[in-house]
């Protein structure tokens, strides 16, 4: 079926530089993106959400791009931090329901 | 404010013993609930969810079930664990306004 999947699995980043996490989503039909951190041993956090309306929205040290014509997701985070080494996942929601379909997951490695 | 409990955190069980892990959520009403399963460096997999007391949806045949004798608990049990069954066990909930879900600490076991 079609699936949420991510392009890198590690990421390495110098403390202080920007990350960009990316992620392709084959399912045209998705109207809802969210993007999760998880720390080691923990459950995952919500970071940031964008529906398909949108093709960007901004949080707090993140921003969430939506680039709908070729199915891609992308997440980035300003001025790393060690506090922001976790592994980041992608979802989608295509079904009213509320069911998210996770991708692999990319593992960042801040390094001082 | 909202919280999702899971407990134990960790669980070793032998080979064939049985299996209840529960979940309850606080600060909410009538939230959908969902069980994941996360094998290690992995994605996370829906098993089951519910949008109301008795009334669960699996999503892949397994040695598992669920059920939610009250509006916000959700118990995940298994007659006789395999070795397949280890794994990081993550409850969630949305609300029907909500389509994020928010996730617990999670509960790892390991089936040796």
């Amino acid at each position: 079926g079609e699936s949420v999947g991510l392009h890198l699995p590690t990421l390495s980043v110098q403390e202080g530089d920007n990350s960009i996490i990316n992620c392709a989503y084959s399912n045209s039909a998705s109207d809802y993106f969210i993007w999760y951190k998880q720390e080691s041993g923990k459950g995952p956090q919500f970071i940031i959400d964008i529906r398909s309306n949108m093709d960007k929205r901004q949080g707090q040290r993140v921003t969430v791009l939506l680039n709908k014509t070729v199915k891609h997701l992308s997440l980035q985070i300003a001025a790393t931090q060690p506090g922001d080494s976790a592994v980041y996942f992608c979802a989608e929601i295509n079904d009213s329901w509320g069911k998210l379909q996770f991708g692999a997951g990319t593992q960042v490695v801040v390094t001082p | 404010s909202q919280t999702i409990h899971q407990w134990p955190a960790t669980l070793v069980q032998p080979v064939g013993s049985p299996l209840s892990l529960e979940c309850t959520v606080e600060g909410t009403s009538n939230p959908n609930l969902y069980w994941y399963r996360q094998a290690a460096g992995r994605g996370l997999q829906l098993l089951f969810y519910s949008v109301g007391i008795g009334q669960i949806s699996s999503e892949v045949p397994q040695n598992l079930s669920a059920s939610r004798p009250q509006d916000r608990q959700f118990i995940l049990s298994s007659k006789k664990l395999l070795l397949s069954d280890s794994g990081f066990y993550l409850c969630a909930w949305s609300t029907g306004d909500l389509r994020e879900q928010y996730f617990g600490p999670g509960t790892r076991l390991t089936v040796t």
